[in-house]
């Protein structure tokens, strides 16, 4: 089992329409979580993060994290075909009191006219 | 504000062949991260530096792989000898600490072709 997992997609979605990409993860210590937006032959550039369990919103982007269920998801309102991207999942593992992002595959999301 | 820099941006070279990428962190970052990304996967972590000091090179290859960050500033990533799964795009990013809230800042890469 990879320690972040995601959904590779792709995940199509029409211009408007709410788009959920999901992750889960398998250490339960890990406490904090990223999402981080990658465009083909770009280099990946944070959405946000969240650490807290329940909901976090920043304009049309909400992160949810649900520690119990190890599971953590990006929702994207009024999706744009600009949105259209990689998404990566990141879990920060603390290892030998350093901190340690592990990423995901990410989930490639397609937002058509 | 400058960015993260990497150089080169590509590189392509025949098999046992030596090659070395350069990054220059944001300024006053302190912790300075080398990922290997393939095709279709996530940035895996090679090998992270505060400072000058390597605290984390459990990932890095250490019979063909090297990284330098001497004046806690720029670093060097080298291959010696590059093999054909070593093909892959090398990413440097920086952060202030390495926190666990800690923004990641990623330059744009350096696609390695090995022939």
């Amino acid at each position: 089992q990879k320690e972040v997992e995601q959904n590779s997609g792709p995940l199509s979605v029409p211009e408007g329409a709410i788009a959920s990409l999901n992750c889960t993860y398998s250490d339960r210590g890990s406490q904090s979580f990223f999402w981080y937006r990658q465009y083909s032959g770009k280099s990946p550039e944070l959405i946000m993060f969240i650490y807290s369990n329940g909901d976090k919103e920043d304009g049309r982007f909400t992160a949810q994290l649900n520690k119990a269920s190890q599971y953590v998801s990006l929702l994207i309102r009024d999706s744009q075909p600009s949105d259209s991207a990689t998404y990566l999942c990141a879990v920060n593992r603390e290892t030998g009191g350093y901190n340690k992002l592990i990423f995901g595959a990410g989930t490639r999301l397609a937002v058509h006219p | 504000e400058a960015g993260v820099v990497q150089s080169p941006r590509y590189k392509i070279i025949e098999k046992k062949q030596p090659v070395a990428f350069w990054c220059n962190p944001i300024s006053g970052h302190n912790t300075l991260y080398w990922y290997l990304q393939n095709l279709g996967q996530g940035p895996e972590l090679l090998i992270r530096y505060e400072n000058e000091e390597a605290v984390d090179d459990s990932q890095l290859p250490k019979d063909r792989f090297s990284a330098e960050r001497l004046k806690g500033v720029d670093s060097t990533l080298k291959i010696q000898p590059a093999e054909l799964g070593d093909s892959a795009v090398y990413l440097c990013a920086s952060s202030l600490t390495s926190g666990s809230m800690n923004e990641q800042f990623f330059g744009p890469g350096t696609r390695l072709t090995v022939l």
